[in-house]
């Protein structure tokens, strides 16, 4: 079956960086996007963007240009998302998720979800 | 604020029937498919409903989407006990570069 696995929680103080990992099994993983998606506490869900994990090609959100890398290494089904520069309101629930092309809709869609990862900030 | 609005919140008793509704834009749920997410804290979230109103394998027939215009809905029948969870609309915007979008989410209280 198809399973994300996420690492697990960080604390980080403002300024630094976070790297979140995403570890896949049960499909072909350079078959399929990933997308990431954060949440912060009492928020809705917010997508900072996906990765091509054949290519390796990215798009990010406008709002995290600049601060987000995404990253995959095939040879262990994993992927990676490394955030900077780190403020109190990024303090959130971050989330990967499978994204499945859809022909007709033209973008991939996010379709299994890992269990997420809490990256807190805080001085 | 979310780009995708929804209700906070909303309930129902075993077996009745309830909506959700999602309210969008030209740019977002105008042009594009809508999906539905089922999400209870710390767990992953769920994919309930795509292309507007197709179902996962898995997904039982009680859950069903529709989309008309800039707004979705999910409709659930025959309430459970175990629908009592957060559901989310979410669908691609076209504006700017293109992003996903979603709604603020619904919380579902099974009385």
């Amino acid at each position: 079956q198809v399973q994300l696995v996420q690492s697990g929680a960080e604390v980080k103080k403002p300024g630094a960086s976070v790297k979140v990992s995403c570890k896949t099994s049960g499909y072909t993983f350079t078959d399929y996007f990933i997308h990431w998606v954060r949440q912060a506490p009492a928020q809705g869900l917010e997508w900072m963007g996906w990765i091509n994990s054949n290519s390796g090609g990215t798009i990010y959100a406008q709002k995290f240009q600049g601060r987000v890398t995404m990253t995959r290494d095939t040879s262990i089904t994993t992927a990676y998302m490394d955030l900077s520069r780190l403020r109190s309101d990024d303090t959130a629930v971050y989330y990967c998720a499978r994204g499945d092309y859809d022909i007709l809709a033209g973008y991939p869609v996010p379709d299994y979800w890992g269990q997420g990862t809490l990256v807190t900030v805080s001085s | 604020q979310s780009v995708l609005t929804q209700p906070p919140s909303a309930s129902g008793t075993p077996g009745q029937s309830v909506s959700i509704s999602c309210s969008g834009s030209r740019s977002n749920i105008g042009g594009n498919y809508v999906l539905w997410y089922q999400h209870l804290p710390g767990t992953a979230p769920k994919l309930l409903i795509y292309r507007n109103n197709q179902r996962p394998s898995g997904v039982p027939d009680r859950f069903s989407g529709s989309k008309s215009g800039t707004s979705a809905s999910l409709a659930i029948s025959g309430l459970r006990s175990e629908d009592e969870a957060d559901y989310y609309c979410a669908t691609w915007d076209d504006s700017l570069r293109g992003f996903w979008v979603f709604g603020g989410g619904t919380k579902l209280t099974v009385l």
